[in-house]
């Protein structure tokens, strides 16, 4: 199994709303991360969780809230979002985040805000 | 500053000509390079890695690129395109000693394959 799935893969909320974004993977990767992607722009970092630990947190704003309940989980918890955190949220993992290999992404979550 | 430049925001080809995209990379160490490819509406796929082994990487879907230390460049190219490589590349690069966490992408382009 060497697939990253994300659901919700479409969601769309108010401004009000708590919503979560969940991902999953079973390929014993040790590392798991939060990527969000505007249109027509590259993936840009979010949150990174090694060993089930947050590891780096590149300054998101704390209406996005990540939870790493065990290895094989990643949430994203998004409460009071603007109609700017509209983008397609990617998650990714690898073996460990000291690891040079490949990142393995799912599908994404596309999240608009109304 | 470390960075990772991809030139030509859009490049076009004909079906059956040669796919060139270009990387370039600014760091005195060389780091572990990538290229991902993203179709519409995906996440992105590793097409190939450069990690310190061979200079010439060969991927999937018939892509390979070289490595050129002294050009601090690593250019994906394909012999022969074909429709379904129609998609955003993205070069990335991992400057930090090896942690994923470091991962920095290029701004990317976008492939378009004419009949």
């Amino acid at each position: 199994d060497t697939e990253v799935t994300q659901t919700p893969k479409h969601l769309v909320m108010g401004m009000t709303n708590k919503k979560s974004l969940k991902c999953e993977q079973h390929m014993g990767h040790r590392a798991m991360y939060w990527y969000k992607q505007k249109a027509k722009k590259p993936p840009e970092l979010m949150f990174v969780y090694s060993y089930e630990k947050l590891s780096i947190n590149e300054s998101v704003p704390s209406r996005f809230s990540p939870e790493c309940p065990n290895s094989s989980l990643l949430n994203l918890h998004l409460h009071a979002l603007q109609p700017e955190d509209s983008a397609l949220y990617l998650c990714a993992s690898s073996l460990g985040a000291g690891d040079p290999g490949e990142l393995f992404f799912g599908e994404g979550s596309r999240l608009t805000v109304l | 500053a470390q960075s990772v430049t991809q030139l030509g925001s859009h490049v076009s080809v004909s079906e059956g000509a040669l796919v060139l995209l270009r990387c370039n990379y600014s760091s005195s160490v060389p780091p572990y390079l990538f290229w991902y490819v993203q179709y519409p509406n995906q996440g992105l796929q590793l097409l190939l890695k450069y990690t310190s082994a061979a200079t010439l990487v060969k991927g999937i879907n018939g892509f390979e690129a070289e490595f050129k230390k002294s050009e601090t460049s690593f250019h994906l190219t394909k012999p022969s395109a074909h429709m379904s490589d129609a998609a955003e590349y993205f070069c990335a690069v991992n400057f930090g000693g090896g942690s994923q966490g470091n991962l920095i992408f290029g701004k990317g382009t976008k492939l378009s394959v004419k009949p």
